[in-house]
Order: C-alpha cells, then structure tokens, then sequence
C-alpha cells in the first residue's frame, strides 16, 4: 500500500509560468524524493529531501526546488516553465535514507502539460 | 546513465511462467538489485530486491547469477494485471535510482 497521494492529477501551464506540485508521503516516513518522467521514458531523479533538508540533486537547473514540511507533505516548484518540462512528475517516499534497502513507495504523480 | 540493460519489450501468455532479464556487468559488490513495475497510468511500484541470494516474495521470484553480473525476474504465472513495464535498477547507499526505459511486458489472454 503506497499510501502517497499527489495533488492536482493534471496540469496545464504556459511557457515561462511558475508551478507547484504537491505531495502527501506515508505517515512516518522522512525521505521524499521527486522524479521526471517523459513519455516512453523511464523516471529521471530530480532531488530528494531528508527531515526537510535537500539530500541529493540529479541533472536540473535550479528553477527545480523543493520543500518538505514536518507534516510528510512535499512541494516541488518550477519556475519559468518550458515547453520541455512537459511531463509525469512523481513523488516518492521511503522510511530512510537509503536507497539500498528501503523501499521507495510512489505517488500516482501530476501530469504537466506546457504550451 | 542507467547502470543495467533490458530487453525494450517481452511478451508472455496469460497464465504461463515469464522470465525477465536485467543485465547489469558493471555492478559492485554492495549494489542492490531492485526491481519496479509501473502498470499504465501508475506511479512505478516495488517488486522486489535483492544482494546476492536469490528472493521470493509473493509477488514475484529473483534469480541473481553468481557472478551478479545479470539477474532474472520470474513471474510465475503472468495474469493480464501483469502487463507493465519492468525497471530493474542498481542502488547502494547514497545513490539514487537511475531508472531506464525498462521492459514492457504484455500480457496475451
């Protein structure tokens, strides 16, 4: 049972507008992390946060940022947004901070559509 | 870049055993093997890991070669509810998933 709900399910935007994304772990758990993922692609890790602390950023520019509150929500925001930031965008939370082990539980995720 | 190579799509019959395979020669001793499926319009979902040994679980079983440099992951008897894409992916500790395009399994009735 994933237990992780993400908030809006889709999402249009303009070029050069501002997003935010939500998402909502399983109670208890510390580690969020936030995924892209293109059409007939595989995700591609964006960044994960620890107890509200960034803990780890793959290939993005800093108009990807995120939040994570004490309440196991979570915010990703992207400014000026471009036409190829149209894609899935999915949470995920584990217990830890290691992936080695720990099981990463996803959200269903929020699909940006940029025109 | 995604450290494991798989097939880009297998297809099974309904009810008959599958078995799906991972590549991964570059693997060091204290990297996990997991594997996801993600069933259209889902966010990816756990399968199963493992180290060295091969698992079982209910939903599936991993077979790792002794050489851990490939492992299959065996369902053991496909139902349409099976038809996704497989990832299989390399971790350690403070590493990320790095997925790639996985394998998309149909599932013939």
């Amino acid at each position: 049972e994933t237990g992780v709900t993400q908030s809006p399910t889709h999402l249009i935007k303009t070029r050069g507008q501002q997003v935010t994304l939500r998402c909502s772990s399983q109670s208890g758990h510390n580690t969020v992390s936030w995924y892209q993922q293109a059409l007939g692609q595989g995700p591609q890790f964006i960044f994960q946060y620890y107890r509200e602390e960034e803990n780890g950023r793959g290939n993005f520019p800093p108009r990807f940022s995120g939040l994570q509150f004490p309440n196991y929500s979570s915010e990703l925001n992207v400014n000026a947004l471009e036409l190829d930031d149209s894609a899935l965008y999915l949470c995920a939370s584990s217990a830890g901070l290691t992936t080695s082990t720990d099981t990463q539980y996803f959200g269903p995720g929020t699909r940006l559509t940029v025109l | 870049d995604a450290k494991t190579t798989q097939p880009n799509s297998m297809e099974s019959n309904e009810e008959e055993p599958v078995h799906l395979p991972c590549n991964h020669s570059t693997i060091s001793g204290t990297d996990y093997i997991h594997w996801y499926r993600q069933l259209p319009s889902q966010g990816p979902e756990y399968v199963i890991h493992g180290l060295t040994s091969n698992v079982n679980n209910r939903m599936a079983s991993l077979a790792i070669a002794e050489d851990r440099k490939s492992s299959t992951l065996i369902l053991h008897r496909a139902t349409l509810r099976d038809a996704a894409v497989y990832y299989c992916i390399l971790s350690n500790y403070g590493q990320n998933f790095v997925f790639g395009p996985g394998t998309r399994l149909s599932v013939l009735p």
